[in-house]
């Protein structure tokens, strides 16, 4: 069955450190994948997604991703954080009219 | 553009009272429409997902209930609230067929006491 783990359950940075969240997949062809963001009390927000071709993938509010199928991740990135990314991470996997959550990934930001 | 409405945003309901949840999708046709629970620290939880009017799939066996009596309305239902009906509800669209994103809504905070 096609699964996501999100390994880390808790992540804290500091403002202006640079960010990686990591996302492991199980599906046996290509992944359909997406992040999104969950600020407290609001619904989700979409960052980015990836269906096929270049396997780095560029996202809203300046998060990026890139695809490894020999290492079945897709880690999200951004090269400085930002006091405003505090929240909740998910990396989700394209099902047949559904989609499949990880747990989630919730970021701190040290100032 | 589309847009996704949820209503209540809050709610606080006596264990054994009935619940009705509101969810409608504006600037879209014939939508995937999906209702996720959150509770405290937790992830999300597919409850149920329509491709259609009168179509509901049921993710999880609870007392909740889901309809869709039109093509852009979904809604939650409940005869009796439990405590551990208590959580942040979500609903979510997509365009149908495949494997497309999903959109979601502002979410409803309950809490059964």
């Amino acid at each position: 069955a096609q699964s996501v783990t999100q390994p880390d359950i808790h992540i804290t940075v500091s403002e202006g450190a640079s960010l990686e969240l990591r996302c492991n997949y199980s599906y046996g062809a290509t992944p359909y994948l997406f992040w999104y963001v969950q600020s407290p009390g609001q619904g989700l927000q979409l960052l980015l997604k990836y269906f096929s071709g270049d396997t780095l993938v560029q996202g809203i509010k300046g998060f990026e991703a890139e695809f490894k199928r020999s290492q079945s991740s897709f880690n999200l990135r951004k090269p400085s954080v930002h006091w405003s990314d505090a929240a909740e991470y998910f990396c989700a996997s394209g099902g047949y009219n559904k989609l499949i959550f990880g747990a989630g990934t919730r970021l701190a930001v040290h100032p | 553009s589309q847009t996704i409405h949820q209503w209540p945003a809050t709610l606080v309901q006596p264990v054994g009272s009935p619940l009705s949840l509101e969810c409608t999708v504006e600037g879209t046709s014939n939508p995937n429409l999906y209702w996720y629970r959150q509770a405290a620290g937790r992830g999300l939880q597919l409850l149920f997902y329509s491709v259609g009017i009168g179509q509901i799939s049921s993710e999880v066996p609870q007392n909740l209930s889901a309809s869709r009596p039109q093509d852009r309305q979904f809604i939650l239902s409940s005869k009796k609230l439990l405590l551990s009906d208590s959580g942040f509800y979500l609903c979510a669209w997509s365009r149908s067929g495949g494997y497309n994103e999903q959109f979601f809504g502002p979410g409803t905070r309950l809490t059964v006491l």
